[in-house]
C-alpha cells in the first residue's frame, strides 16, 4: 500500500494566485481528513469527509478555503485568493475506524 | 483551541534513558491516541488506548490514561536516536469521528 499521498510536496504561490492541494485516501479507509500545521497554532483539523460527505468544515479559515472529495479515492484543498498567511504545511489524513494515516504533507509558501 | 497540551514542550536525553511525555486534555473522550513526526513527514500512529483501559504497551511504549485526571502519558523506554521526533496526544469528540491534537513535546535523543 502506497499510503495516503498528497501533491505537490511544495508549493511556492504569489499572493491572490489560486492553489489546490490533492490528497489521495488509502483504498477503502471511510474517512479523509485536512490539517493545517503551523509553529503557532499547531495541527487545526480544517474539514473532514465521510463517505465522500462534508461532515465538519468549521475549521476551515474563511470563504476563501474550500474542499471536495467527488469520490472516495481523491479530495482536494483550493484556496482562491491565497495570502501569506495561508503559508504552512497542509496534511491529508484518512481512516477507516481508528487511527489516522497521514500524508507527507505539502508546504504552501504564499509570498 | 487545542484539546490536548503535552509536558514538557521538549525534552532532551541521551540514549538509554527513559524519556516520558504527558498530556492533559479537557472533555470526556471516547479513546486518546498518541503519534510520532519526524520532521519533514507526516505524522505516525503509535498507540490507541481507550476510555476504560488504563495501561497499555506495545513495544518499548507505555501509554498510561487517567480519566478522572484528563491526563496520558507516553513513556519511551531504552530510548534511541531514532526515536527523536515530535510526540503528540490526540482526543476525540465523544463521538470517534475526528481527532484533535495536543502541541506536542519534542525529544531529542543524543548518542
Amino acid at each position: 500500500d502506497a499510503g495516503v499521498i498528497q501533491s505537490p510536496r511544495h508549493e511556492v504561490t504569489e499572493m491572490g494566485q489560486e492553489v489546490t492541494l490533492r490528497c489521495k485516501p488509502i483504498s477503502g479507509h471511510n474517512s479523509l481528513f485536512w490539517y493545517r500545521q503551523t509553529m503557532m497554532r499547531g495541527l487545526e483539523l480544517l474539514i473532514y469527509f465521510n463517505n465522500n460527505v462534508p461532515i465538519d468544515d468549521s475549521g476551515m479559515p474563511e470563504d476563501r478555503f474550500s474542499a471536495k472529495m467527488p469520490n472516495a479515492s481523491f479530495s482536494t484543498l483550493k484556496i482562491q485568493p491565497s495570502e501569506p498567511r495561508d503559508s504552512a504545511v497542509y496534511f491529508c489524513a484518512s481512516s477507516l475506524n481508528y487511527g489516522y494515516t497521514f500524508g507527507s504533507g505539502t508546504r504552501l509558501t504564499v509570498v | 483551541s487545542q484539546q490536548g497540551e503535552e509536558d514538557p514542550q521538549a525534552l532532551s536525553i541521551q540514549e538509554g534513558e527513559n524519556a516520558t511525555m504527558n498530556c492533559s486534555y479537557k472533555t470526556s473522550i471516547n479513546n486518546l491516541q498518541w503519534y510520532r513526526q519526524n520532521s519533514g513527514r507526516g505524522l505516525v500512529h503509535l498507540i490507541l488506548i481507550r476510555s476504560n483501559e488504563r495501561e497499555k504497551h506495545s513495544g518499548r511504549l507505555r501509554v498510561t490514561l487517567d480519566t478522572s485526571k484528563k491526563s496520558s502519558s507516553l513513556l519511551i523506554t531504552a530510548s534511541r536516536a531514532a526515536d527523536t521526533a515530535s510526540y503528540f496526544c490526540a482526543t476525540d469528540d465523544g463521538t470517534a469521528s475526528k481527532l484533535t491534537f495536543g502541541t506536542g513535546t519534542r525529544l531529542q535523543v543524543t548518542l
